[in-house]
């Protein structure tokens, strides 16, 4: 199986850091990799889509890239209202999922 | 708007079964694949299956495989998953998804089940 190796797994930012979560690939992924936020007992909300495409509604300080095993999420100045855990996620031709372990960030 | 609401969840013993439902709205269920997916308490997201739009090809984890089964019903936009011999360790909030196909983008409140005796 693929494993998707997600850091780190919390972080403590202040209001407008910018902040930087990592996901690696332990297989080429192409840009098949996505990121959801979770906020405390709410469903998981897609942020991005195919590593560096942002949903519909989505605010522009989220931001994705990467390619093949590296991937980065940012949010280029951090709002109160984006405490919650983030997840990667990816898919390949084997038409399976799988998420990253999760990064929780909170408000320092 | 797209909605999703989870049912079935409930508590159940060890190697017992249960079948949870997604009732889907505000869209055309029959264009779109749909997931399930779950999570344990205080725990991170695990895909558990996913049903293609017409229902013909459903794909599983490895950790359900052979114990769970994935359908779907188009004429009444209705979701599935079948569990037999459930675990300890199945306890989660099962999430159903709408799919652009392999990325889930809309999810419902999920549906609780425990697995214990």
């Amino acid at each position: 199986d693929i494993q998707m190796t997600q850091s780190p797994s919390s972080l403590s930012a202040s209001i407008g850091d910018r902040v930087t979560i990592t996901c690696q690939a332990s297989q080429d992924s192409k840009n098949y990799l996505n990121w959801y936020q979770q906020k405390p007992g709410k469903a998981p909300k897609l942020l991005i889509y195919d590593a560096s495409n942002l949903e519909a509604g989505v605010p522009s300080r989220f931001s994705g890239s990467g390619s093949g095993t590296d991937f980065t999420f940012t949010i280029s100045s951090l709002q109160p209202e984006d405490i919650a855990t983030y997840y990667c996620q990816r898919y390949d031709n084997s038409f399976r999922l799988s998420f990253g372990g999760g990064t929780k960030v909170e408000i320092k | 708007q797209v909605q999703l609401v989870e049912s079935g969840g409930g508590v159940v013993q060890p190697g017992g079964s249960l079948r949870l439902s997604c009732a889907a709205s505000g869209f055309t269920f029959s264009h779109y694949a749909m997931h399930w997916v779950r999570q344990a308490p205080g725990k991170g997201l695990e895909w558990v299956a996913v049903v293609w739009s017409d229902g013909n090809d459903k794909y599983y984890a490895d950790s359900v495989k052979g114990r769970f089964t994935i359908s779907r019903d188009n004429s009444k936009n209705m979701l599935y998953l079948q569990m037999i011999s459930l675990r300890a360790d199945d306890t989660a909030l099962y999430y159903c998804a709408r799919g652009y196909i392999l990325t889930p983008n809309n999810w419902g409140q999920g549906t609780l089940v425990i697995v214990s005796s």
